[in-house]
């Protein structure tokens, strides 16, 4: 049983159009986590919600809009793809935000923009 | 502002030899202290923590890593490389004063020659 699955696995679409990407978690956390991993492996993080409610948002282009319906999901919805989007973004969980909880991090998704 | 710097990008060791991976922090306040990793086409995986009890911590796959307070040191070591081994190395850092969101270093790959 997969405890942070993220859909799709890979995404290949053209510049200027819109995707989501989803992500679900089974572990009763309250804390998820949007991340964003360059071609060099660089983690950027991107947004973080607790308990529904977005409490860290870095600067990312407001193309980028996370969603959290529950505690359990956190989707992330991208506008006018660009392609210096092409990354591969990860969703992550953990039981608090930040102090010593560790992160559970989904399997990836390979965003490229042609 | 708190940082983490991962020394070597890239390290390379031979099968049964002793790994060591390198980690540097800054924080003006005890931190709490991670090391994940990342195989190939994979999420990372934590591998242990530091959260200021012990300061040599066992994790997963025979690796440890001991805080260094004097050193603002955190190194990851295994005694005999496995070929199995091979991935990249992510430390990261959090405290009060990042309000505990976790800051990462750039990773190092660790490779393993047969």
């Amino acid at each position: 049983d997969t405890a942070v699955s993220q859909t799709p696995k890979y995404l290949v679409t053209q510049m200027g159009n819109d995707k989501s990407i989803k992500c679900e978690q089974n572990l009763g956390h309250d804390t998820m986590y949007w991340y964003k991993q360059d071609s060099k492996k660089f983690l950027k993080i991107m947004f973080s919600y607790n308990n529904k409610e977005l409490i860290i948002n870095e600067t990312v282009p407001n193309r980028f809009s996370p969603k959290s319906p529950d505690k359990a999901h956190l989707n992330l919805h991208i506008n006018s793809l660009e392609l210096g989007d092409s990354a591969v973004y990860f969703c992550a969980s953990s039981q608090a935000p930040g102090g010593g909880w560790e992160a559970f991090f989904g399997q990836g998704t390979r965003l490229t923009v042609v | 502002a708190q940082s983490v710097t991962q020394l070597g990008s890239h390290v390379s060791v031979s099968e049964g030899a002793l790994v060591l991976l390198r980690c540097n922090y800054s924080s003006s306040v005890p931190p709490y202290l991670f090391w994940y990793v990342q195989y190939p086409n994979q999420g990372l995986q934590l591998l242990l923590k530091y959260t200021s009890a012990a300061t040599l911590v066992k994790g997963i796959n025979g690796f440890e890593a001991e805080f260094k307070k004097s050193e603002t040191s955190f190194h990851l070591t295994k005694p005999s490389a496995h070929m199995r081994d091979a991935a990249e190395y992510f430390c990261a850092v959090s405290d009060r004063g990042s309000n505990y969101q976790l800051i990462w270093g750039a990773g190092t790959k660790l490779i393993i020659k047969p």
